[in-house]
């Protein structure tokens, strides 16, 4: 599995949109890229993912570059609660592909 | 309901015990996992199960035994425990031919004194 790399931490201010970067260059053409964040001290939670267009849900956007090789999670409007760690992670398909973490990017959303 | 629950939530216990942590979700879901946190905060896969088969074992010590009597249950023992056993344990559940989302457990805190 392809490896990450994320800026250590980050803040953003309440109501104002989050973008947390994420690189991954040596991504390969099946592999998948996960976002979850790990609100303290609990289960990490799933975000978003996507394979190469931009997916949006109810928590968020991401933002996959054309060739890939990085990709940007966007909060729209960060609320306090929206604090926590954020985990960029590629993976392949299928239910052996390995959900492997890096150290995430610390999230402090500030009033 | 919860979908992935994990007992017992904190455990402390002396070295050289051996310990259980159970873990049952009722996803219907086909492949369990085992996650380590440690005080660092990495978070390290240790083992996967689908369908009651090991599938995915990653260099863990032989104190730790995965079992799996179900596909909704998965259990971790740890014999002979040691200080650095100490982290939060993390279950997880994957549908097989989803999107790939991993729902996680709330962890289960060993401390090993």
């Amino acid at each position: 599995d392809a490896k990450t790399t994320q800026p250590p931490s980050m803040d953003c201010a309440e109501g104002r949109a989050a973008n947390l970067p994420c690189n991954h260059s040596t991504i390969s053409g099946n592999e998948y890229v996960y976002w979850y964040r790990q609100i303290h001290s609990q289960g990490p939670q799933y975000i978003i993912h996507g394979l190469k267009n931009n997916e949006t849900n109810e928590m968020a956007s991401l933002i996959i570059t054309e060739d890939r090789k990085s990709s940007t999670l966007i909060l729209p409007h960060a609320t306090l609660r929206d604090t926590a760690v954020y985990y960029c992670i590629v993976r392949g398909n299928g239910n052996t592909g390995k959900l492997i973490f890096g150290q995430g990017t610390t999230l402090q959303v500030k009033p | 309901d919860t979908a992935v629950s994990q007992t017992p939530k904190y455990l402390v216990t002396q070295m050289g015990n051996d310990k259980s942590i159970k873990c049952e979700q009722n996803l219907g879901h086909d492949t369990m996992y085992w996650y380590k946190q440690d005080s660092k905060k990495f978070l390290k896969i240790m083992f996967s199960y689908n369908n009651k088969e090991l599938i995915i074992n990653e260099t863990v010590p032989n104190r730790f035994s995965p079992k799996s009597p179900d596909k909704a249950h998965l259990n971790l023992h740890i014999n002979s425990l040691e200080l650095g056993d100490s982290a939060v344990y993390f279950c997880a559940s994957l549908r097989n031919g989803g999107t790939g989302e991993l729902f996680f457990g709330e962890g289960s805190r060993l401390t090993v004194l």
